[in-house]
């Protein structure tokens, strides 16, 4: 099955810096998201993204699907943007997608 | 619109014992998945369900089973309960699960003793 690597595994940063989160995948997807779990363990869906860019606010993110890689971008980060970033890909038709292990990022005030 | 639900939010359970778990997804939305999340394995595929049709399965024992019903809601199933069972069990739901966006409940957190 696919594969989804993310990098990097753990982040800190400072209230305002910017970040970029990675997410790698081993084969062509046709569905590709990132969601956000929040320290209650709240899943939120942040971008449904299997190609382009998308922006939401503060947060961006973009599929290159021909190298088969996606990134997230945060801007201007706040104390709430704390928490584990999940990238998830479905390849195929088999209706299920695969996690990867996550970025836990902590933002300090 | 309300988002997925499911009941209970937490369970403690003794091994050998079974327990069943609820979701009702976002109105509209067909699919609904199941997820297991711990610690050592992250998340973890259980299986996918569509107008009451498995269409997908993951890497689990038989005693992991689900059903889906006609109005979409759906329930899981766990028998002979393990210590290892121990996880955040999370439901999410979609238009198709292939092409549309996920959408997760708030989980349910399983203690097995």
């Amino acid at each position: 099955g696919i594969q989804v690597e993310q990098s990097p595994p753990d982040l800190i940063l400072q209230e305002g810096a910017n970040s970029t989160l990675r997410c790698n995948f081993s084969d062509s997807v046709n569905n590709l998201q990132w969601f956000h779990q929040n320290p209650w363990g709240q899943l939120i869906n942040l971008f449904y993204i299997p190609s382009g860019t998308k922006q939401n606010g503060r947060l961006s993110a973009t599929t290159v699907a021909t190298e088969r890689y996606s990134l997230l971008y945060i801007s201007s980060s706040q104390t709430t943007d704390s928490g584990v970033y999940f990238c998830a890909a479905q390849g195929g038709s088999n209706y299920k997608l695969t996690f990867g292990k996550g970025t836990l990022l902590t933002v300090n005030p | 619109k309300a988002g997925v639900t499911q009941t209970p939010r937490y369970l403690i359970k003794t091994r050998g014992q079974q327990v069943t778990l609820s979701c009702s997804p976002i109105s509209g939305h067909r699919s609904v998945s199941w997820y297991q999340q711990t610690p050592g394995q992250g998340l973890q595929f259980l299986f996918e369900y569509f107008s009451e049709t498995q269409r997908n399965k993951g890497n689990f024992p038989g005693r992991f089973s689900g059903r889906q019903f006609s109005n979409s809601r759906s329930e899981m199933n766990v028998s002979t309960l393990e210590l290892g069972d121990s996880a955040l069990y999370l439901c999410a739901s979609s238009y198709t699960a292939a092409n549309s966006p996920l959408h997760f409940g708030n989980g349910t957190r399983l203690t097995v003793t």
